[in-house]
């Protein structure tokens, strides 16, 4: 069965540092894979997605970039975090016409 | 871009039945989704239907889709209290992308 993991779980850090999250599936090949963002309250906003190896779509310009260097891996990187960057952070993948699947979310307090 | 809505909060007693409605602007949908999120954990699939179905029922969820009027809805018998959490409501357009609803954030009363 398929499985997606995320971490780490929470995130604690200070304003103009480097941001990593990563995000893996197993049990499936050629995943689209997404990250979205969920801000204080409710909304999901989607920041990344990929179709596959190296192919990365923006959907909001930002402070953020995302990577893909394997088949099932995703990262989501910052070169120097800014307070508005905090939020609740979700990995999610699909394939086929198969629902999205999530992780378990990183939270990130940027101080 | 397209457009899904939910009311942002709804409250209900132990044992009622729950019934969360969500409606949509895009015409080829292909698939409706419902998720739960549990405070700081990810969205769990709930149930999902296709857009050429009216209904689903799974346990005590029930969905109803209206596609001429573009209202989905999640129907809940027997609301527990393990059942309070956020559900959201998704479809899938025309070119496989994902629009999330805001979320309904549902109280269960003990």
């Amino acid at each position: 069965s398929q499985t997606i993991h995320q971490w780490p779980a929470t995130l604690v850090q200070p304003v103009g540092s480097p941001l990593s999250l990563e995000c893996t599936v197993e049990g499936t090949s050629n995943p689209n894979l997404y990250w979205y963002r969920q801000a204080a309250g409710r909304g999901l906003q989607l920041l990344f997605y990929s179709v596959g190896i190296g192919q990365i779509s923006s959907e909001v310009p930002q402070n953020l970039s995302a990577s893909r260097p394997q088949d099932r891996q995703f990262i989501l990187s910052s070169k120097k975090l800014l307070l508005s960057d905090s939020g609740f952070y979700l990995c999610a993948w699909e394939e086929g016409n198969s629902p999205l699947h999530f992780g378990n979310g990183t939270r990130l307090t940027v101080t | 871009g397209e457009d899904v809505e939910q009311s942002l909060f709804l409250s209900v007693r132990e044992g009622d039945s729950s019934v969360i409605n969500c409606t949509y602007t895009d015409s080829s949908s292909t698939y409706l989704y419902w998720y739960k999120q549990e405070p700081g954990a990810g969205l769990q699939l709930l149930t999902y239907i296709f857009s050429n179905m009216d209904m689903k029922q799974d346990q005590r969820l029930t969905v109803l889709l209206n596609k001429k009027d573009k209202h989905l809805s999640l129907r809940i018998a027997d609301t527990q209290t393990g059942d309070s959490a956020i559900y959201f409501c998704a479809e899938k357009g025309g070119y496989q992308k994902v629009t999330f609803g805001t979320g309904t954030k549902l109280q269960v009363i003990p």
